[in-house]
């Protein structure tokens, strides 16, 4: 069974700095999606970026960026110029695809706390 | 466009009663998912439903625990008897297609069962 591992449960970071958040997983597929989610204390799960198994080039999304090495089953998270508002919950999240149902659904890390001081 | 939504926000129930989630998926959207969260926990698979149908329900507890997705109206995640160990967010996500590979994810409902 695929498992998602985020060893860090909280992590802080001076504003305007540079934090990186880890994230590994346990998979025998090739073909999968890895994804990073924030949930702030609205609890409302909102998309920070994606990335495509079968894509060498790491995915990034203005001040986030990944750090995918597939071999390695390891998917960090680096959030530049760190702001106040991104101080949340960081989960990172796998998309299965058991092939006897086809199925998509996620598999989720415990998550990691991100603190931004000001 | 409106998300997905999911009421109610905050359910409280006691011991032994019923509790009844709601989501309505995006516009468009026909696949839906259901997960629960923990304190201090990721998010669980629990079941994945297109209208009329239950795809994956390995992710469900045997008992107590039951999912629909009728052809018309919201996705109902039901809950029997409730017990402590229930309380928990309780989050819908939809996509729009079998093979899509973003979920838009719903509010959530905090169950809490006293």
């Amino acid at each position: 069974a695929q498992t998602v591992t985020q060893s860090q449960p909280e992590m802080s970071v001076q504003e305007a700095e540079t934090v990186t958040l880890s994230c590994t997983y346990d998979t025998s597929e090739s073909d999968y999606y890895l994804f990073w989610y924030k949930q702030p204390p609205s609890r409302q799960m909102i998309l920070v970026i994606r990335q495509e198994a079968y894509k060498q080039q790491n995915a990034t999304e203005n001040r986030f960026s990944v750090n995918f090495q597939k071999a390695a089953k390891s998917f960090s998270l680096k959030i530049s110029d760190s702001q106040l508002g991104d101080a949340a919950m960081y989960f990172c999240a796998y998309r299965s695809r058991p092939r006897d149902t086809g199925t998509y659904k996620y598999i989720f890390g415990t998550g990691t706390r991100l603190k931004v001081l000001a | 466009n409106a998300g997905v939504m999911q009421n109610p926000r905050h359910l409280v129930r006691r011991r032994g009663q019923e509790a009844r989630l709601r989501c309505s998926p995006m516009k468009g959207h026909s696949h839906v998912y259901w997960y629960r969260q923990l304190p201090e926990e990721g998010l669980k698979f629990m079941v994945y439903l297109q209208k009329e149908n239950i795809i994956d329900e390995s992710g469900m507890p045997k008992e107590r625990f039951s999912a629909e997705f009728p052809k018309e109206g919201p996705s109902i995640l039901r809950i029997q008897q409730v017990v402590r160990g229930d309380s928990a967010a309780y989050f819908c996500a939809s996509s729009p297609a079998f093979g899509a590979y973003e979920q838009y994810f719903g509010p959530g409902t905090r169950l809490t069962v006293t």
